[in-house]
């Protein structure tokens, strides 16, 4: 079983729609959670934290849900500058290492 | 000038060949990563530093080795390339240098990336 996993997409909404992405993970003692942001052939860059009580950035919103095991990203006012991958990303217990999911894609229309 | 470099940025190798990759840091980071990203696949630990003396296996280490040689380098290598090792590589930072909280403690800072293909 996977450490995370995420529904890959493609997500392809119109400007100005809100978008919602869910994340699960398997060890129900991991500690920290983030979301990332990829952009086509470039790294990984942080989004956001995800803290237990949720927390929103501008249009973006990140909840927690640790009964359930699930990440959730929201997205309001897509824009197109919005298009790239999204990861999931779940850190052990131990704090060592970081599990990844194998990202969200989304594309955001004019 | 950024943070975290790569070199080389792309490679094409043959089956067989001894390749290193190399990664440097200017963050003042005691934690370094090296992942490979493959299609479906997501993002994959080989290996991980947390300072010149200490260097873990991550969850796919077989037919990689890697070297600290200082805080700020970490290399990795792939003593006899083969094929199902094309991959796009990535190495990341992380650490308590410029972190203001537990969040950005936590947040892992990546390299451009290391596009390998082995033939």
């Amino acid at each position: 079983r996977k450490e995370v996993e995420q529904d890959p997409g493609p997500f392809n909404v119109p400007e100005g729609a809100t978008v919602a992405f869910n994340c699960t993970y398997s060890n129900s003692a991991s500690q920290s959670f983030f979301w990332y942001r990829q952009d086509c052939r470039k790294e990984p860059k942080l989004l956001m934290s995800v803290y237990s009580s949720g927390n929103e950035d501008g249009r973006f919103t990140a909840q927690l849900n640790r009964a359930s095991q699930y990440i959730s990203l929201l997205i309001r006012d897509s824009k197109l500058s919005d298009s790239a991958t999204y990861l999931c990303v779940v850190n052990t217990d131990t704090g060592n290492q970081f599990y990844f999911g194998t990202g969200t894609s989304l594309t955001v229309i004019p | 000038d950024a943070d975290v470099t790569q070199t080389p940025r792309n490679r094409i190798t043959k089956t067989g060949k001894r390749i290193m990759l190399e990664c440097s840091q200017t963050k003042g980071h005691d934690r370094m990563y090296w992942y490979r990203q493959d299609p479906g696949l997501g993002l994959r630990l080989i290996y991980y530093s947390f300072d010149v003396k200490d260097i873990n296996k991550g969850e796919i280490s077989d037919g990689y080795s890697v070297s600290r040689q200082a805080q700020a380098k970490f290399s990795l290598s792939l003593e006899s390339a083969i094929p199902n090792q094309t991959a796009l590589y990535f190495c990341a930072t992380r650490g308590r240098a410029g972190a203001t909280s537990l969040g950005s403690y936590n947040e892992q800072f990546f390299g451009p990336g290391t596009r390998l293909t082995v033939l």
